[in-house]
């Protein structure tokens, strides 16, 4: 099993509507949760992070966090072409893995104008 | 300087060839980190350096994969007899603390490997 995993893609939207990006992950003790965006050919980019269960807002990105079920998702509203981009989930453990961040393979998401 | 930098920003080798990866974090920042990212996957640890503290290397795929950093500063990652799979986007980030939640990313560095 993997540490971390995303629904598979690619994701395609059309402008305007809401994007929603899934992850799982499996270990109980992770503390920290991040979604990172790569544009192609580009390196990662923190767009969001959260901590607690619940949700978290930011302009356009909603994080929302469920500790009890494993899962962490990335919900977009009011999708642009300019989201366009492969949307990585990242995990931190705690413990002595502190610092290092496990990645999912990644959504691809392509907003269609 | 304003973000990390790494260089080269491409490297084609021979199998068979060692290559040496560079990166230079954000002035300031403690904490390094390497990551592998082979085409249309995600980011795979390779190495942490977390200021004077033991290096975590438990994610170097082998033993021809070494990486180095003095102080705070620069880090070189090198890669020994490369192979076909060693073929990847080589990333680098560093956090202002160990463990500091926001790793900012270097543009890193494409390997290809004849």
């Amino acid at each position: 099993q993997k540490e971390v995993e995303q629904n598979s893609g690619p994701l395609s939207v059309p402008e305007g509507a809401i994007a929603s990006l899934n992850c799982t992950y499996s270990d109980r003790g992770s503390q920290s949760f991040f979604w990172y965006r790569q544009y192609s050919g580009k390196s990662p980019e923190l767009i969001m992070s959260i901590y607690s269960n619940g949700d978290k807002e930011d302009g356009r990105f909603t994080a929302q966090l469920n500790k009890a079920s494993q899962y962490v998702s990335l919900l977009i509203r009011d999708s642009q072409p300019s989201d366009s981009a492969t949307y990585l989930c990242a995990v931190k453990k705690g413990g002595s893995t502190l610092g290092r961040l496990y990645f999912g393979r990644g959504t691809q998401l392509t907003v269609w104008p | 300087g304003a973000g990390v930098s790494q260089s080269p920003s491409n490297k084609v080798t021979e199998k068979g060839k060692d290559v040496e990866l560079r990166c230079d974090p954000i002035s300031g920042h403690t904490a390094l980190y390497w990551y592998r990212q082979r085409l249309g996957q995600g980011l795979e640890f390779l190495i942490y350096f977390q200021g004077n503290s033991a290096p975590d290397k438990s994610g170097l795929p082998s033993d021809r994969f070494s990486a180095e950093r003095t102080g705070e500063s620069v880090s070189t990652l090198t890669i020994q007899r490369t192979q076909q799979e060693d073929s990847a986007v080589y990333l680098c980030a560093s956090s202002l603390l160990p463990g500091a939640d926001t790793q900012y990313f270097g543009p890193g560095t494409r390997l290809t490997v004849l």
